[in-house]
């Protein structure tokens, strides 16, 4: 089965600089990358995605790179602000008609330091 | 409107026991999930209903017994409850047309602790 490592585990920046986050996917038929925000006690949130047929994708602050011959899909986030602070999740999944199976990453915890 | 919803939020009871979890989707989604997030905050999928009908169960032990009674509504009932089923239930859903790139929506989670 897909196996999704995410590094590091505990990020701190200031407020201002850059983050980035990296997953690696073991199972080369994926072909879905979404990334989750979850704020403590509160659900997890689709913040972006990407699809194997694209190498980056940006939204505003955030942005996602994927290298399918490495297997590995990054998250960017700019101009970093104190409600950026959560746990991020990568997650990975290909298409099986009605059996689609996200399997996430382990989660970074992103602190912005103010 | 609440999107994914699920009760109760929060389940406090005692080792043995035996309880339900219900989830309900206003999304006209397909496709029904839930995931268990443990201590360390790890998300890991338990199972999928596609139109009413169970599409993955993972390995999850046979105490847990998932129930769709329509494609809105996956409920989960866990008999003999232990200790190691202390942990934050997500309901999720997308619309599982067969296409693996539908983002999954989840609901706020069902925080359950066993005595």
């Amino acid at each position: 089965g897909e196996n999704v490592e995410q590094h590091p585990s505990t990020l701190s920046v200031q407020e201002g600089d850059s983050a980035v986050i990296k997953c690696t996917y073991s199972d080369s038929a994926s072909n879905y990358f979404p990334w989750y925000k979850q704020e403590l006690g509160k659900r997890p949130q689709l913040i972006i995605d990407i699809r194997s047929n694209v190498g980056e994708k940006k939204d505003q602050r955030i942005a996602v790179t994927l290298n399918k011959t490495a297997k590995h899909f990054s998250l960017h986030i700019t101009e970093t602000q104190p409600e950026d602070s959560a746990v991020y999740f990568c997650a990975a999944s290909r298409a099986n008609f009605g059996n689609e199976k996200l399997t996430f990453g382990t989660g970074t915890r992103l602190t912005i330091i103010p | 409107d609440t999107a994914v919803s699920q009760t109760p939020k929060y389940l406090v009871t005692q080792m043995g026991n035996d309880k339900s979890i219900k989830c309900e989707q206003n999304l006209g989604h397909d496709t029904m999930y839930w995931y268990k997030q443990d201590s360390k905050k790890f998300l890991k999928i338990m199972f999928s209903y596609n139109n009413k009908e169970l599409i993955i169960n993972e390995t999850v032990p046979n105490r847990f017994s998932p129930k769709s009674p329509d494609k809105a509504h996956l409920n989960l009932h866990i008999n003999s409850l232990e200790l190691g089923d202390s942990a934050v239930y997500f309901c999720a859903s997308s619309r599982g047309t067969g296409y693996s790139d539908q983002p999954q929506h989840f609901g706020d989670g069902t925080r359950l602790s066993i005595l």
